[in-house]
């Protein structure tokens, strides 16, 4: 089955810096690449996604790159806001039909003033 | 229009017990997942129903099972508890089965203590 790694755990960043997550999947069949975050005793609620047949996504501060070659994909965030700690998590579609998403550990993100 | 909602959203059992979960979805939705997410680590798949039939299930004990409902609405129960079991469970549910057509929309979960 699919395996997500996903690094670094925690991810610390100055406000105004950017912030960079980074994981890897195994299944080259994988088409569809979710990031999610998820803020204390809160819900994981969707902040971006890719799909395979696309390299690159923007969304104001928040873009995802997909290298489908090498099975990365990332998270970039600019202009960090402390608003943005959070965890962040990326999942992949696992390759049957339906919807089995294959979540990474998590990444802790703190932004400091 | 009211989001996924989950119930209870907090409750504490003791090993050996046995706990339904409940979870309606959105409105118009068809299909519910569940999730276990232990804390500090990523939600793992445990089931998928859409239309009322399995469609998927993850790496989980017989003592897990779930099923929906005729409006689409799935309880989570889980036999003879194990402290292991101690985790938030979260209910998703999106407007098909198929992930690759759409978006999973969580809610805020049942955090279940077993002591």
């Amino acid at each position: 089955g699919e395996n997500v790694e996903q690094h670094p755990s925690t991810l610390s960043v100055q406000e105004g810096d950017s912030a960079v997550i980074k994981c890897t999947y195994s299944d080259s069949a994988s088409n569809y690449f979710p990031w999610y975050k998820q803020e204390l005793g809160k819900r994981p609620q969707l902040i971006i996604d890719i799909r395979s047949n696309v390299g690159e996504k923007k969304d104001q501060r928040i873009a995802v790159t997909l290298n489908k070659t090498a099975k990365h994909f990332s998270l970039h965030i600019t202009e960090t806001q402390p608003e943005d700690s959070a965890v962040y998590f990326c999942a992949a579609i696992l390759t049957d039909s339906w919807g089995k998403l294959q979540f990474g550990a998590g990444t802790q993100v703190v932004v400091t003033p | 229009d009211a989001g996924v909602t989950q119930s209870p959203t907090h409750l504490i059992k003791t090993r050996g017990q046995h706990v339904t979960l409940r979870c309606s979805p959105i409105s118009g939705h068809k299909s519910v997942s569940w999730y276990q997410q232990v804390l500090g680590q990523g939600p793992q798949f445990i089931f998928q129903y859409y239309e009322k039939e399995e469609r998927g299930r993850g790496n989980f004990p017989d003592r897990f099972s779930a099923r929906q409902f005729p409006n689409y609405s799935s309880e989570l129960n889980v036999n003879a508890l194990l402290l292991g079991d101690s985790a938030l469970y979260l209910c998703a549910s999106s407007a098909t089965g198929v992930l690759n057509t759409g978006e999973l929309f969580f809610g805020e979960g049942s955090r279940l203590t077993v002591l």
